[in-house]
């Protein structure tokens, strides 16, 4: 199974801040990943597919990056309702595996 | 809107099997992958496998000896089934819709999940 490696696992940042979240994929896996945002007691909510496309109604200081193996998910200007945990999904092969988060907090 | 509703009991005992339901509503559930996420408290996802409207499946190698996944297309219903289960598989279990696109892969709409306890 191909492993996805997030990085950090946790950080604290303030409103306004750049945040930058990476993935690293065991093998290529071309452009197809995906982010997700999880809030406490809520189901996970896409927000990057194919690496780099916003999905629908995401606020456009979400942007993702990267192919092969190295990936980022950057949030332009951290605001009070981003503070969530991410998770990274390979989407290439069989099984699909996710990172293991990255857990945004206030600072 | 498409929405994903599971349903079934929060509560298991060791060694039986697990079975929950998925219900989609105000879309079609053909030309989709439906799939079961599980939530350990505390942890990361876990991705346990899919079925396809036509009813063709691939699962989790670390679950596939105990998972069943079926669909119904008649009642816009999948559901999951897990054997055996022990504590290790108490989680929040969601379920998913995955499109498989070319180019687009993704999860982009979940139910809002539901907590199974394994315990006696």
């Amino acid at each position: 199974a191909i492993q996805m490696t997030q990085s950090p696992s946790s950080l604290s940042a303030s409103v306004g801040d750049r945040v930058t979240i990476t993935c690293r994929a065991s093998q290529d896996i071309r452009n197809d990943l995906g982010w997700y945002q999880q809030k406490p007691g809520k189901a996970p909510k896409l927000l990057i597919y194919a690496a780099s496309s916003v999905q629908s109604g995401v606020p456009s200081r979400f942007s993702g990056s990267g192919s092969g193996t190295d990936f980022t998910l950057t949030i332009s200007s951290l605001q009070p309702e981003d503070f969530a945990t991410y998770y990274c999904l390979q989407d290439y092969n069989y099984p699909l595996t996710f990172g293991g988060g990255t857990k945004v907090e206030i600072k | 809107q498409v929405q994903l509703q599971e349903s079934g009991p929060g509560l298991v005992k060791p060694s039986e099997t697990l079975s929950l339901t998925c219900t989609v509503s105000g879309g079609s559930i053909s030309n989709y992958y439906w799939s079961w996420i599980r939530q350990p408290p505390g942890k990361g996802l876990e991705w346990i496998g899919y079925i396809y409207y036509s009813g063709s499946t691939n699962y989790n190698p670390s679950l596939k000896s105990r998972v069943t996944i079926s669909v119904d297309t008649s009642k816009k219903q999948f559901s999951l089934k897990l054997s055996s289960v022990t504590a290790a598989d108490t989680a929040v279990y969601y379920c998913a819709r995955r499109v498989a696109a070319r180019p687009i892969y993704c999860f982009d709409y979940w139910g809002q999940g539901t907590l199974v306890t394994v315990s006696s």
